[in-house]
Parts: structure tokens; sequence; C-alpha cells
């Protein structure tokens, strides 16, 4: 059954570095989307992308943040400059529609110290 | 915008029994409602949902209630079982103005005792 992956499980960085989170997701999917959980905290809505630009960013989705579909296979998320406060388990998914299902990866889990 | 709350945080029951998990949603334009299942070390996954022109979905031993008055959806689980333990999410969208973005309730950490 095809699956979403996520690249690495778990990134260690210092407050202050860039960070890339690599998502692949099901292939025939159009609809990707990034979500983060805080420890002990929900899981919150980042950015959703479709036909190479972001159709929708929440609040927190400054503009640290950006989204990429580099190749035809892989979506990422950059974090220019990680805060203490950025820490959490990011969660990628993707979607054949905006109606449809999505499925998520397991996680990237960022730790920034 | 939207505002999912989850009751309860934690579960407890013997393999067997039932479980019910509630949730509460803020905005009455919200119109799908999926629960996902997140085992240990993977991401959710869907595990059943419901559209707001339903009241109720069964799937074998699982089923969701939702009423729309109320703003309120619940998942009940019939004759648990180990495998059955896991952290359970429920969650809201307006698929008509939101391009899928869903808003999830915090969690219920079930676990089924043998």
């Amino acid at each position: 059954e095809p699956e979403v992956t996520q690249t690495p499980s778990h990134q260690v960085t210092q407050m202050g570095q860039e960070v890339i989170l690599r998502c692949v997701p099901i292939s025939n999917h159009l609809y990707f989307y990034w979500y983060r959980q805080i420890l002990g905290q929900k899981v919150e809505f980042l950015v959703s992308f479709y036909n190479n630009e972001i159709s929708e960013k929440s609040e927190i989705f400054d503009d640290q943040f950006s989204v990429e579909r580099p190749d035809g296979s892989n979506f990422t998320l950059k974090i220019r400059s990680t805060k203490l406060e950025d820490s959490a388990m990011y969660f990628c998914a993707s979607a054949l529609g905006y109606t449809d299902t999505q499925y998520f990866g397991p996680g990237t889990r960022l730790t920034v110290l | 915008g939207e505002n999912v709350e989850q009751h309860p945080s934690t579960l407890s029951v013997q393999e067997g029994d039932s479980a019910v998990i509630k949730c509460t949603y803020s905005d009455s334009a919200s119109n799908y409602f999926p629960w996902y299942k997140q085992e240990l070390g993977k991401g959710p996954q869907l595990i059943i949902d419901i559209r707001s022109n339903v009241g109720e979905k069964k799937d074998q031993r699982i089923a969701v209630t939702l009423n729309k008055t109320a703003k309120h959806f619940s998942l009940h689980i019939t004759e648990t079982q180990p495998e059955d333990s896991a952290v359970y999410f429920c969650a809201a969208a307006d698929r008509g103005s939101t391009l899928g973005r869903l808003y999830f309730g915090r969690g219920t950490q079930l676990t089924v005792w043998p």
C-alpha cells in the first residue's frame, strides 16, 4: 500500500540554524500539507500546497518557514533560523484532492537546542 | 477559527469492553469529521470519517456519531482488543471554504488490557 515517507525521523539542531524536513508524498496525490505537534499540545496545521504554490497557511507559518516541491517526488519544509519553540513533531500529509482523505507520514521529531 | 475539544485524554478498558471518545467543535461551518489512530512510531492513520449530511457511520467494530445541533461527535469502539491500544485523534474541517485544513483535538490515549 502506498505511504507517505519522511526523513529524517529525528533532527537535532542548534538555535539559529536552518533545517530542511523532507517528505515523499503518495505519487498520484496533488495536495500536500505540513502539520506540527508540540509535546502535549494539539496537532496544528501549518500550510497546504497545490499546483506548486501555497494554498493556505496558518498564523504559525511566518517568514521563517517555506515549502517547496523541488522535483516530482519530494515536498520540503524549511525553517530558516530555528527557535527553541520550533521543537516539535512535524507531520507531512498528502491527498488526492482537498476533499479526500489525508494520509500522514510517520513524522520528523525536531529538537532545537 | 475552529476549536476542537476531545475527552477523555486517557482511557483504559478491559479487552472486550466498549470505548467511547467524545469531541466537540465550535464552527458550525465544519462539515467533515475524521478520526485518526496513531500507533507508536507511526503517523496518524484514518480509521473512519463522517460528513455532516449523515448522523452515524459504522465500519465493523468502529462507529462514529454526529450531532450537528450540539456540535459534537463521538467514536465508539466495541469489543475492544489489545491492538486497539493507540492514540486517537478527532478532527474537523470545513470542506467548503478551506482547502483541506484539519483542526485536531488533543488526542486520547486508549489502553486495552488483556
